[in-house]
């Protein structure tokens, strides 16, 4: 079974803070997506990442892909409360491309 | 095209009830994923479609849930004999795989209270 553990579980931070999100896997996967979602609401893919060691930026977001494809990371500078949500990471793998999601971020941002 | 839209947006039914949801996918999109979320936790995949043919489906899927995509456009779920377990967020999700493939796209959720 592929497991994805996401750390921290809850992080509840002040406007203009830095924080890391970090997705583990004993796994490979061909593809890691990381989704945020907002209650009530189904995720929303920010970002793929396929090759090891890519690094895609996204505004204030930062995703890295492991060398070898098994973790992952997102950086967020400068944080809004706008980016209050929970944040998922998900890794693809096998003839379906089917998604394994991590245990999840719940990210709270105050003023 | 307005992305996948699932239906309804919440349920509230009685145990022993049977309650079905509908996804529509983005079109031209070949695959169709079912996926279940509980509160707190990542979604948890159930089945999966190319086309109309269901190609996987999880040990999470009892013999109480059935899914179809007779057309190959939208598909159903179908609860019989709801259980309070059953209460959840049941999400779809919609990709094309070929040549090049597209990464999924999730509808906002079918919320099912099982009371």
């Amino acid at each position: 079974t592929q497991l994805l553990e996401q750390s921290p579980q809850f992080l509840s931070i002040q406007e203009g803070e830095n924080l890391t999100v970090y997705c583990n896997s004993s796994s490979v996967f061909s593809s890691l997506q990381w989704y945020r979602q907002e209650p009530g609401e189904g995720p929303v893919l920010l970002v793929t990442v396929v090759t090891g060691g890519e690094v895609k930026k996204l505004k204030r977001l930062t995703f890295q892909f492991g060398d070898a494809r098994k973790d992952s990371s997102l950086h967020i500078t400068a944080a809004q409360p706008g980016d209050t949500g929970l944040y998922l990471c998900a890794g693809a793998a096998g003839g379906g491309n089917k998604l394994t999601f991590g245990t999840g971020t719940q990210l709270k941002v105050e003023l | 095209d307005t992305g996948v839209s699932q239906d309804p947006r919440h349920k509230i039914t009685k145990r022993g009830q049977n309650v079905t949801f509908r996804c529509d996918p983005i079109s031209e999109h070949n695959r169709l994923y079912w996926y279940r979320q509980t509160l707190g936790q990542g979604p948890e995949f159930l089945t999966y479609f190319q086309n109309e043919a269901q190609l996987e489906k999880s040990r999470l899927l009892s013999d109480r849930f059935s899914a179809e995509r007779p057309k190959g456009s939208f598909s159903t779920l179908e609860i019989q004999r709801t259980e309070q377990g059953d209460s959840a967020m049941y999400l779809c999700a919609s990709r094309f795989q070929g040549a090049v493939n597209t990464e999924a796209f999730f509808g906002q959720g079918t919320r099912l209270t099982v009371v």
